[in-house]
């Protein structure tokens, strides 16, 4: 079975904490890429990173930084000294083969002034 | 440069009309996808466009959905006699073969 778990339906944090959104995932496939895509109150998706199976190295980005671990099959998100823009859904994406995408269910995330 | 651009951004609809929603991908963008989100919910994958290809039609709820691609560029997502349980958002993709999807800002459909 393909899936992608975002077991953390909602999550509150005030300014300035740090947080992480968790995503596991299933496949049997040894090839595929994961990604993390940021759905603001305006309502489009936004891409954030791609990784591939055969990349375990972590990844950081300003603030953002993602945790791949193939042994756990985790690809989590940590925001660090969050704010307020960084309120939106996230949603976590498996994409096993050449094109289809399996989505988590997103955890909608609220950073409270 | 352009993203992927859907129009119109919003369509209020009777129970039991047409609809027809639009999609312009990326230019350069081989593959295109349609998604539909539902209030407060996770994406449902509708249909895969390869150029002017479908070769994943699976997601379509029932006959009353159709989608085709022309040029291998804008792609028209139809939805006839619409029923209120097709309320929603409507999203498309496009990315390069094989590449990371991009995705419009969206057509938020109201059936009454």
């Amino acid at each position: 079975a393909q899936k992608v778990t975002q077991a953390q339906t909602e999550i509150s944090v005030v300014e300035k904490e740090d947080v992480t959104l968790d995503c596991v995932y299933e496949t049997r496939d040894t090839t595929y890429y994961l990604f993390w895509y940021k759905q603001p109150p305006s309502g489009e998706l936004v891409f954030l990173i791609r990784r591939n199976s055969f990349d375990e190295q972590n990844e950081i980005s300003g603030r953002y930084s993602w945790n791949f671990q193939k042994s756990t099959s985790s690809f989590n998100f940590t925001i660090t000294a969050s704010q307020v823009v960084d309120s939106a859904v996230y949603f976590c994406a498996l994409r096993p083969g050449t094109y289809k995408y399996i989505f988590g269910t997103g955890t909608r995330l609220k950073v409270l002034a | 440069g352009a993203g992927v651009s859907q129009s119109p951004s919003n369509k209020v609809t009777e129970k039991g009309k047409d609809v027809e929603l639009r999609c312009d991908p990326i230019s350069g963008h081989t593959a295109l996808y349609w998604y539909r989100q539902s209030l407060g919910q996770g994406l449902e994958f509708l249909i895969y466009f390869q150029g002017n290809s479908a070769p994943d039609k699976s997601g379509l709820p029932s006959d009353r959905f159709s989608a085709e691609r022309t040029g291998g560029s804008v792609s028209t997502l139809t939805i006839q006699r619409t029923q209120q349980e097709d309320s929603a958002v409507y999203l498309c993709a496009s990315s390069p073969l094989q590449g990371t999807q991009y995705f419009g800002p969206g057509t938020r459909l109201t059936v009454l």
